[in-house]
């Protein structure tokens, strides 16, 4: 069956530490995953995806398929951080379309 | 970038009535456009898959009669929710994928907070 575990739901630290939100995933196909970000009071964006292999606003994710991870990491969390994360699940190449969201990580970084 | 608008932001109405919100992608075309649901601090929960020109694909538990979705074009899917009930109250929220750009990416309208009396 197609899952994302998100297993934090809180995640809570201070400014200038370093964040790992992790992501597991349950696919027998090939996946494609992404990471989405929800700013309070805002709608969801697009953070990052595993096929660009790009650093946005300092975050990055590897996909490790032998350990089926998808964990989003930063070196030194900003205030600005602060908000719901999910990771997503998609069929990479496939007519699917849908994609399977985790339940979220609610990132706090204190002052 | 693409950009997804849904309307109305807010809605309130009375039990029995019917409401639609409609979501539109403004600078690109989606044939594939998807509704979801989301409960206060919880996550998204896809109710279906609307496809421009053909039938919705509902998924399991969402009931198609009482959800109605149409996509008549490819910058337009509305959702009509029948007959609501406060249970109905929710945050509904669309999403669309670039039919041109291919892959898996949606990009997603602002919601609609959706109050039933």
């Amino acid at each position: 069956a197609q899952r994302v575990t998100q297993p934090e739901k809180l995640l809570s630290v201070f400014k200038g530490a370093p964040v790992e939100l992790k992501c597991n995933y349950s696919y027998s196909g090939s996946p494609e995953l992404f990471w989405y970000v929800q700013y309070s009071r805002q709608r969801l964006q697009l953070l990052l995806r595993h096929i660009s292999r790009e650093s946005i606003k300092g975050f990055t994710a590897d996909l490790n398929k032998g350990e089926t991870s998808f964990h989003l990491k930063k070196p030194f969390a900003q205030e600005e951080d602060s908000a719901m994360y999910y990771c997503a699940l998609g069929n990479y190449g496939g007519a699917t379309n849908k994609l399977i969201f985790g339940t979220g990580t609610l990132l706090a970084v204190q002052p | 970038g693409a950009v997804v608008s849904q309307h109305p932001s807010w809605v309130i109405c009375k039990s029995g009535t019917s409401v639609k919100i409609e979501c539109r992608s403004l600078d690109f075309q989606a044939t594939t456009m998807f509704w979801y649901r989301q409960f206060p601090k919880q996550s998204l929960m896809l109710m279906a898959t609307s496809n421009e020109g053909s039938k919705a694909t509902y998924e399991q538990g969402v009931e198609k009669d009482k959800f109605l979705i149409n996509h008549a074009s490819l910058t337009l899917s509305t959702l009509t929710v029948t007959s609501a009930h406060p249970e109905d109250s929710s945050f509904y929220i669309c999403s669309a994928r670039d039919w041109l750009a291919g892959g898996n990416e949606q990009f997603f309208g602002p919601g609609t907070r959706l109050t039933v009396l």
